[in-house]
Parts: structure tokens; sequence; C-alpha cells
């Protein structure tokens, strides 16, 4: 299976602070078709996960442009331009490239 | 509005059987794979099963396979897991997913406990 390694394991930042997470996999997440299937996900507390970045950097409609995904290969980051409340709660990586799914251990983000 | 919701948690005994449901509106379930993903109390997300558009094929986390069942009855919009031998360390909450995983239901609980 896919290993997919997260850091840092918790963020603590003030509102307005930018945030960057790592996400890198054991294998190349580019898959036959040329297409990445890397994702991000956000858990608020109390909450199940709600989309966020799918195929390294494209946004659903919902998210705010302050989030931003890139890389390539086995090497991803996700960034928030300038964190807000809202965006608390822990985020997690996910590869759909290659079979089972598997996901980054989680990183979790509190406002100061 | 996409929705998915599960039913169908509890508390049961090691040994026991449960049946999970989760229901979905908002989009053609018929066309869609579906997943059941789930997540340990305080811990990271494990999938552990799939099930095509059509139940042509069905793939399981090898944590389950031979005691966890996936199904699902496209003329009802439902999804379900039939969980067998279930052991403490299934408990956790269970969520289903759409096959791009970008919606998720809201979880049920299972507790497996003496």
């Amino acid at each position: 299976d896919v290993v997919m390694t997260q850091t840092p394991v918790s963020l603590s930042l003030a509102i307005g602070q930018p945030a960057s997470i790592s996400c890198k996999s054991s294998q190349s997440l580019l898959g036959t078709s040329g297409k990445t299937f890397l994702n991000w996900i956000l858990q608020r507390p109390g909450q199940s996960p709600k989309r966020l970045i799918y195929q390294v950097s494209k946004l659903y409609s919902e998210v705010p442009d302050r989030f931003s995904g890139s890389g390539s290969e086995t090497e991803f980051t996700l960034k928030i331009s300038r964190v807000e409340a809202e965006d608390l709660g822990v985020y997690y990586c996910w590869q759909g490239t290659h079979f089972p799914l598997t996901f980054g251990s989680g990183t979790k983000l509190e406002i100061k | 509005e996409v929705q998915l919701v599960e039913s169908g948690g509890g508390l049961v005994k090691p040994g026991s059987s449960l049946k999970l449901s989760c229901v979905a509106s908002g989009f053609t379930f018929s066309s869609y794979g579906m997943h059941w993903i789930r997540q340990a109390p305080k811990k990271g997300l494990e999938w552990i099963a799939l099930i095509y558009y059509d139940s042509s094929n069905k793939y399981y986390a090898d944590s389950v396979k031979g005691r966890f069942t996936i199904s699902r009855d496209n003329s009802k919009n439902t999804l379900y897991l039939e969980m067998n031998s279930l052991r403490s360390e299934d408990t956790a909450m269970y969520y289903c997913a759409n096959s791009g995983a970008d919606y998720w239901g809201q979880g049920v609980m299972v507790t497996v406990s003496s």
C-alpha cells in the first residue's frame, strides 16, 4: 500500500498567518492516465471530512481561494495564504491513484 | 444537494454482527462507486471497502476481508455494510463516501465491547 506521510503533526497559528502542510507518498502518484490523484480534505471538530482540493491543485467550487495545492510525483503541499478561524481542524491528504485508497495521518491546525 | 446518511450503528459485543446503511440523495447513485471508510476514536482514516456502481466488483481492506460485506441496492439508493465477527478493533466511526470521496456522510458510530 502507498504510505502517505504528513508533516507537521500540528500547527498553531494566529488569524492572518500563512500555513503550509507537507504530504509525501511512498510511490509516485502520477497515474497511467497522466493524472495525479492527490487530494486534501478537512475534518473540523466533531464533523465528517469535507473536500478541499483534488488532483493536487484543483479547488472545489465552495473552497475559498486562500487555499492552494501544489506538488508532483511524491511531494505535495497544501497552503493557506491567511488562516481564518473557520480553518481549524485536521487536514488529511489522501491518494486515489493506487489501490487501496490511503490517507495521511493528519495535521491539526489550531488557532492561537 | 448531495446527501449521504448513515444508520445502523450501536454498541455490540465481540463476535456479534451489525449491518450499516447509507442512503444517498442529490446525485445519480446508480452511476457511482461507493466506499466505506472508518475512523477509530482519536485516530486517522482507514479505507475499508469499495463497490462498483453496478456491484460488479467489490474490494476490501485486509483488516476486514472475510468478515465484512459491502453491497448496494440501486433501486433504493442505498449502500450497505454487513459486519460479522466484530472485534474491539472495529470500534470506529463509519463513513460512506462516493467514488471520488468528495462527499462524505455524517458517520455512524460502531462500538464493540463486552
